[in-house]
């Protein structure tokens, strides 16, 4: 399995309060990626990085930042969490090597 | 606009008969393509890929088929097994840009029933 590793696993939080989504790989890929994961909709990515500090926006990045200050952490930021972002959030890794994205265990956060 | 459609939210099978699962694109950039199994509570894992020069990829009882002209590829599962019960995904991405930015269908859940 690929070493990816989320954190936390599960969160519950308040409107309006700002979440941090942790995501640290020790495949040292470039490519990382997040996506949510919502009933009728798959999966839907939100951002992307190709580098560290380098990241593009994907289909759903609205009220959503990301950072990669390290190849190994990218962190997923809701500054002003809303109920419309409670979801199932997975980060996926990817090489130059390969074209194959490899998930981690995702992460439920619920926005009350 | 949904760049990559899976029709069938749901398909059951009887065990030991094949599963065919479908996918359709309308982005005719996209080059690289994948599907993925996913179980509750669990992250979704790489199960197969074709990319655009091939039209068929083989690996055990998963093939997946790629029909350019008609922006389809399909999933074919033989003999289904009741673990193979999940949602499975497919994925298209233009691999050329050396960026890998998967775009994901909405899933069909397959049902194998012993």
């Amino acid at each position: 399995d690929a070493g990816i590793t989320q954190s936390p696993r599960h969160k519950v939080t308040e409107t309006g309060t700002p979440v941090t989504l942790r995501c640290h790989q020790t495949e040292n890929h470039r490519y990382m990626y997040w996506y949510r994961q919502d009933p009728g909709h798959g999966l839907r990515l939100i951002h992307y990085s190709y580098g560290v500090k380098d990241t593009d926006k994907g289909e759903v990045s609205d009220g959503y930042s990301v950072s990669r200050s390290k190849t190994e952490d990218f962190l997923l930021t809701l500054e002003s969490a809303t109920s419309s972002q409670t979801s199932v959030y997975f980060c996926a890794i990817s090489g130059l090597e390969t074209e194959k994205l490899f998930f981690g265990s995702g992460t439920q956060l619920s926005v009350l | 606009d949904q760049q990559v459609k899976q029709n069938s939210p749901s398909l059951s099978v009887q065990e030991g008969r094949i599963s065919i699962l479908n996918c359709d694109y309308t982005n005719s950039m996209f080059d690289y393509f994948l599907w993925y199994k996913k179980y509750p509570a669990e992250g979704p894992t790489f199960l197969i890929s074709i990319s655009s020069i091939k039209d068929k990829n083989e690996d055990g009882r998963f093939t997946v088929f790629l029909n350019k002209s008609a922006k389809h590829l399909s999933l074919h599962i033989v003999p289904s097994q009741p673990g193979d019960s999940a949602v499975y995904f497919c994925a298209a991405s233009e691999g050329a840009s050396g960026t890998y930015k998967y775009i994901f269908g909405t899933g069909t859940r397959l049902k194998v029933l012993a």
